[in-house]
């Protein structure tokens, strides 16, 4: 049913590197490609990337994205403390008309 | 700099309609390059779309959400306004306005782009 699925939850040591995915059924990561969101505690969501693999200007390049099939994924270097925060992958869901978020994925740093 | 902030109640009661606006600053809300859209986070959830706007009027809203949802632009005042009716209170969230480019003429459909510049957001509690 659900159209992008995160994994709730990733812990990662500080300074290494973190891999977030997110997975669309039924080709649902089409044209429009996936955008990544990180979102700290009690603030509103920051755009990290767009159409699968686009930083806009003035995010780190620690933060990359890349799609394989109906996969995307978010890479974090270089893990800072800052870098602790919910992160989602979104779409337009041509089929339903819609865009679409994943249940996200919390980013802890150790 | 742009900056978008919403503004309306933070109380609304069942059965009534919650009503929001968003005021466009920094920039105009009639530039043909950006949509302009509604996304809601109830407590400690995820994120939901519920409805975005181009200046001509153009809408696009979330399937589950369309019976009940109208979002509208005010080019003069240079807001954006979220209408939804019947609440209550699984509609108790933050709702928060966006920016969305849209997307290049050239491409597969020219609709809204990723939400790249977001408000602070605005709490709305739906209780009696």
């Amino acid at each position: 049913q659900a159209g992008l699925t995160q994994p709730p939850s990733v812990s990662k040591a500080l300074r290494q590197t973190a891999t977030l995915t997110c997975t669309g059924n039924n080709n649902l990561i089409g044209n429009q490609g996936t955008a990544w969101l990180q979102q700290r505690q009690g603030h509103p969501p920051k755009l990290l990337s767009y159409r699968n693999n686009n930083r806009p200007s003035g995010i780190s390049e620690r933060f990359s994205a890349s799609r394989s099939g109906n996969t995307a994924s978010l890479t974090i270097t270089g893990l800072q403390p800052e870098d602790e925060a919910d992160y989602y992958c979104s779409t337009w869901d041509s089929s339903l008309g819609s865009w679409v978020f994943g249940g996200g994925t919390k980013l802890t740093v150790l | 700099q742009l900056q978008l902030q919403e503004s309306g109640p933070g109380r609304v009661k069942p059965s009534e309609t919650l009503s929001l606006t968003c005021t466009v600053s920094g920039g105009s809300i009639s530039s043909s390059t950006y949509y302009w859209g509604w996304v809601r986070q109830p407590p400690g959830k995820g994120l939901e779309w519920i409805g975005t706007v181009y200046y001509t009027g153009t809408t696009y809203y979330n399937p589950s959400l369309k019976s009940r949802v109208s979002v509208s632009v005010d080019t003069p005042k240079n807001q954006f306004s979220l209408n939804l009716r019947s609440v209550t209170a699984a509609d108790t969230a933050i709702y928060y306005c966006a920016r969305q480019p849209r997307n290049p003429p050239d491409d597969y459909w020219s609709g809204p782009d990723a939400f790249d510049i977001w408000g602070q957001g605005t709490v709305v509690m739906v209780s009696s």
